[in-house]
C-alpha cells in the first residue's frame, strides 16, 4: 500500500499557485518523495523528487518540512493544461529497479 | 527529449487469445517496468526486470504473464490466454541504473487492452 496520504481534489484558479499537500508520516531516512501527474489516461509523468531540502525545477517545487512528515508540491502559476492527478510517492532509491506504489493522488482543477 | 515507445496504442482481443504488448525503452535505460491500472483505480506495479531477467514482481504477475527482451531494443509483455479482468492500460517504463537520487522511471503513454 502507498505510504502516502493525499487529499482527493483541489481547484486552483489558472495563474495562480497550486499547493499540493502530502503526509508521508512514517518515511524512513533512506526513502525519497516523488511527485508524478497523470492527464487524462496517459502515463504518469515524473515532476521531481527530493530527500530532505527543498528542491525546484522548470516544472514545480517541492518542499519537503524538517522531520520529512510531510511535503507541498508547488506549481507556480496553474494552467489549464496542469488539470491532472498528482501522485506523491516514497521510495527507496538504493536499488535500480525499485517499483513505484501509487495511491489514489490528488485531481488537481485548474479553472479558468 | 528521449521518450519510451508503447504499441499498439489499443488493441482489442477476445477472452482467451494471447496478446503481446510492444515498448521500447529508453535507448540508454538498463530497468525496464510494467505497470497496469485499470479504468478508475490505482496504477498498479506488475513486474521490473534488468539484465534479461526479472528482477521484481508483484501478485497480478501470475503465470499467464511473461515478459522479454528479444532484441537490444524492445521489451515486451505476453499474456498468454487473457481474461475478461485483463482488460485495463498497460504502462511500459524505463529507467537509468543509478544508484541514489537520480534513478527516475519514465513512463509510456500505454496501451489499452481491451478484452472482449
Amino acid at each position: 500500500d502507498a505510504k502516502t496520504t493525499q487529499p482527493p481534489s483541489m481547484d486552483c484558479a489558472e495563474g495562480r499557485a497550486a499547493n499540493l499537500p502530502c503526509n508521508h508520516s512514517t518515511i524512513s531516512g533512506n526513502e525519497y518523495v516523488y511527485w508524478y501527474r497523470q492527464i487524462h489516461s496517459q502515463g504518469p509523468q515524473y515532476i521531481i523528487h527530493g530527500l530532505k531540502n527543498n528542491e525546484t525545477n522548470e516544472m514545480a517545487s517541492l518542499i519537503i518540512t524538517e522531520d520529512r512528515k510531510s511535503s507541498t508540491l508547488i506549481l507556480p502559476h496553474a494552467t489549464l493544461r496542469d488539470t491532472a492527478v498528482y501522485y506523491c510517492i516514497v521510495r527507496v532509491t538504493n536499488s535500480g529497479n525499485t517499483p513505484l506504489v501509487f495511491g489514489k493522488g490528488t485531481r488537481l482543477s485548474v479553472i479558468a | 527529449e528521449p521518450e519510451v515507445t508503447q504499441t499498439p496504442s489499443h488493441q482489442v482481443t477476445q477472452m482467451g487469445q494471447e496478446v503481446i504488448l510492444r515498448c521500447v525503452p529508453i535507448s540508454n535505460h538498463l530497468y525496464f517496468y510494467w505497470y497496469r491500472q485499470i479504468l478508475g483505480q490505482k496504477v498498479e506495479f506488475l513486474v521490473s526486470f534488468y539484465n534479461n531477467e526479472i528482477s521484481e514482481k508483484s501478485e497480478i504477475f501470475d503465470d499467464q504473464f511473461s515478459v522479454e527482451r528479444p532484441d537490444g531494443s524492445n521489451f515486451t509483455l505476453k499474456i498468454r490466454s487473457t481474461k475478461l479482468e485483463d482488460s485495463a492500460m498497460y504502462f511500459c517504463a524505463s529507467s537509468l541504473r543509478t544508484t541514489g537520487a537520480k534513478n527516475i522511471q519514465y513512463f509510456g503513454a500505454g496501451t489499452r487492452l481491451s478484452v472482449l
